[in-house]
């Protein structure tokens, strides 16, 4: 059974880049069928899908965070991982990593999340 | 605030129908399939329904969907304390280049 685990830091300063790992076990990220995705939750707030990334290793992520996002993979160690720079209290979340199946443009199997909040 | 509408929240009592809109636009529902979420308490979000309207293996048949045009809508008939969970909407939206979600909707069973 298909399963993904985040890992990081759970605090992070202000102006530091946020940097978290999902870990894929019970299948492989290196499938042409699926894409690999960050999706979070502020506190309160909905969801927000921040990006994804392919077996091939291209990437596409939401504009309105283009310019601080990251998502790279590790077919290696089965995991792909996500760096959003300069941070503010606003990115403080519940941050998920999942599978992307593109075909129909969903999100079939979720990570349990991990908080990372953002103070100094 | 989001690019899809939902209601804040939908109640019923166990055995009713409770039914959830979502409301987008042409760039969005109205030209790609809508997905929906549930989210129980203190777990992460589970896909419900995809393609608008198709049940994952294990989920039940009192849940549905269905769209038309730029909106969608869920349905749960025969409701349960169990069901009590923020369901959230979801599809691609061709104009932003972003997979975007509704603000989500709380269930609460009476």
């Amino acid at each position: 059974q298909l399963q993904l685990q985040e890992s990081g830091p759970g605090l992070v300063k202000p102006s530091e880049t946020l940097s978290l790992t999902c870990t894929v076990s019970g299948g492989s990220i290196s499938t042409t069928t699926y894409h690999w995705a960050w999706i979070r939750q502020p506190p309160g707030k909905g969801l927000q899908w921040i990006g994804s990334i392919s077996y091939y290793g291209s990437t596409y992520y939401n504009p309105s965070l283009n310019s601080r996002v990251t998502i790279s993979a590790d077919t290696s160690k089965n995991l792909f991982s996500l760096r959003l720079s300069s941070v503010t209290a606003a990115d403080t979340a519940v941050y998920y990593c999942a599978r992307h199946i593109v075909a129909v443009s969903d999100f079939d199997h979720w990570g349990q999340g991990t908080l990372a909040t953002v103070s100094s | 605030q989001s690019v899809l509408t939902q209601p804040p929240s939908a109640s019923g009592t166990p055995g009713q129908r409770v039914t959830i809109s979502c409301s987008g636009s042409s760039s969005n529902i109205g030209s790609n399939t809508v997905n929906w979420y549930q989210r129980l308490p203190g777990t992460a979000p589970k896909l419900l329904i995809f393609d608008s309207k198709q049940r994952p293996s294990g989920v039940p048949d009192r849940f549905s969907g269905s769209k038309s045009g730029s909106s969608a809508s869920l349905a749960i008939s025969g409701l349960q304390s169990e069901d009590e969970a923020d369901y959230y909407c979801g599809a691609w939206d061709d104009s932003l280049h972003a997979y975007v979600f509704g603000s989500g909707t709380k269930v609460t069973v009476l």
